[in-house]
């Protein structure tokens, strides 16, 4: 039972590059999310969906976009990588109780 | 909107010390709360929750009391490891029961633990 994975691990952007981020999880979860962690600021929702075909903004969705096609998956997309993009990425579900699972985590430098 | 605010880090605490992160929250009606941990490299688990007031969540020793009268989710620990040694981070979702609920977190805290 993998829970929720995060590819890649790292990644280094130039400005103005797009790349996609990705989460999927075999918990079969309506809830995923995308967050972002910056020091001192704990950690933002960028976009949420409650099920396949259904995505909603959060706090500080600007730059990035969202689909949901299946429940098992959930990219990230970076359209045109900045610099105050440069952070740590999680993908976290949320099952019937609780239960928010978190990835382990993308951490992308835009140089 | 709903908020949580976490004492100032980093803390930094000899074994076996005793541990107390305060947690303080702004939200309307009746939020679930929750202490998620971070160790380093890794992601967040969840350390312990409480969904209503006066309830007491728990877990690997540490302790959190919710306590609405003062909007508070203080958590503390009576003798911590260096294993503990983590980033703690105090979190919301509105409402109760089992809804969508966002969760909203706190900036977090940096505790290290020397032996």
């Amino acid at each position: 039972n993998a829970g929720v994975t995060q590819t890649p691990k790292f990644q280094v952007l130039k400005t103005g590059q797009s790349m996609t981020l990705q989460c999927a999880q075999d918990m079969n979860h309506e809830y995923m999310s995308w967050y972002r962690q910056d020091p001192g600021m704990g950690l933002r929702l960028i976009h949420y969906s409650v099920g396949a075909g259904i995505t909603d903004q959060g706090e500080v969705p600007n730059g990035y976009n969202v689909s949901r096609s299946t429940t098992e998956d959930f990219p990230l997309r970076l359209l045109s990588a900045a610099p105050s993009q440069t952070s740590v990425y999680f993908c976290a579900t949320k099952g019937a109780n609780y239960g928010y699972t978190f990835g382990s985590g993308t951490r992308l430098t835009v140089v | 909107g709903d908020s949580v605010t976490q004492m100032e880090g980093p803390v930094t605490l000899s074994e076996e010390a005793c541990l107390t992160i305060n947690c303080t929250y702004t939200a309307t009606g009746y939020p679930s709360l929750f202490w998620y941990v971070q160790y380093p490299g890794e992601g967040l688990q969840l350390l312990l929750k409480a969904t209503k007031a006066d309830d007491k969540g728990s877990n690997k020793g540490f302790e959190a009391t919710y306590r609405k009268e003062t909007t508070s989710f203080h958590l503390e620990k009576g003798s911590v490891q260096v294993s503990d040694s983590a980033v703690y981070f105090c979190a919301l979702t509105p409402g109760g029961g089992t809804s969508y609920g966002k969760l909203t977190f706190g900036q977090g805290t940096i505790l290290t633990v020397h032996p």
